[in-house]
């Protein structure tokens, strides 16, 4: 079972914008941890796309964003496109667990 | 470039044991940890946990204690790892994943290698 939670599944449009939220506690994202994102695509291996809270590796476009407030993240996914559909997981680290956790997963469905 | 390569699919009887392997290329292998993540079928993420390259030093997560073993071979800038006593619901793909250490992210990836627990 994750200590983080993530809705299970989100659509849109192309061209809309989604958000995904990544709700921890105070033992991880509210004890100050920095959250992380991936992007698994179907059959691939999972993809860094935001790191400390909100940094874009090289190649990630900008379209991708994220955020942290309290307890919580998000990522933001702006002019959906049809290869924005995906897995994406939250990761943080957990005080209680002395160990890296991820979230739930959410999946991303254009329509 | 960073490269992690792993071993290939598995099919293994229930009890048996099985030792993914996880070649690092195109950094300094002892600058980074390695780290195991296991995925069921239609499953989420689930960190296993860590291997310090430098000390050889493991952590495991909860729940992967006992059976599950994380080692090196520095010599071949690979990682492993071993499962024993396997179970019907020990069926996933297992990936390797470098980080800095600390509280950090993983920032680069084995292709994973799925492990088939079946009579």
């Amino acid at each position: 079972q994750s200590v983080l939670t993530q809705p299970p599944s989100l659509s849109g449009a192309p061209g809309q914008r989604v958000t995904i939220s990544c709700t921890g506690s105070s033992s991880n994202i509210g004890a100050g941890y920095d959250v992380h994102w991936y992007q698994q695509l179907p059959g691939t291996a999972p993809k860094l796309l935001i790191s400390g809270n909100n940094i874009r590796p090289s190649g990630v476009p900008d379209r991708f964003s994220g955020s942290k407030s309290g307890t919580s993240a998000s990522l933001a996914i702006t002019g959906l496109q049809a290869e924005d559909e995906a897995d994406y997981y939250c990761q943080s680290y957990d005080s209680s667990l002395s160990g890296y956790v991820f979230g739930t997963g959410t999946r991303v469905t254009v329509l | 470039q960073v490269q992690l390569v792993q071993s290939g699919s598995e099919l293994k009887k229930p009890g048996a044991s099985v030792k993914v392997s996880c070649k690092a290329s195109g950094y300094s292998f002892t600058k980074y940890g390695i780290n195991w993540v296991r995925q069921a079928p239609g499953q989420g993420l689930q960190w296993m946990g860590r291997i310090n390259t430098n000390t050889a030093n493991p952590t495991y997560a909860q729940g992967f204690t006992g059976r599950f073993v994380f080692s090196l071979d520095t010599s071949v800038t690979t990682a492993y790892l071993q499962i024993t006593g396997l179970k019907a619901d020990d069926t996933a793909v297992y990936y390797c994943a470098r980080d800095l250490g600390g509280y950090d992210y993983f920032d680069s990836w084995g292709q994973g290698s799925l492990v088939t627990v079946s009579s």
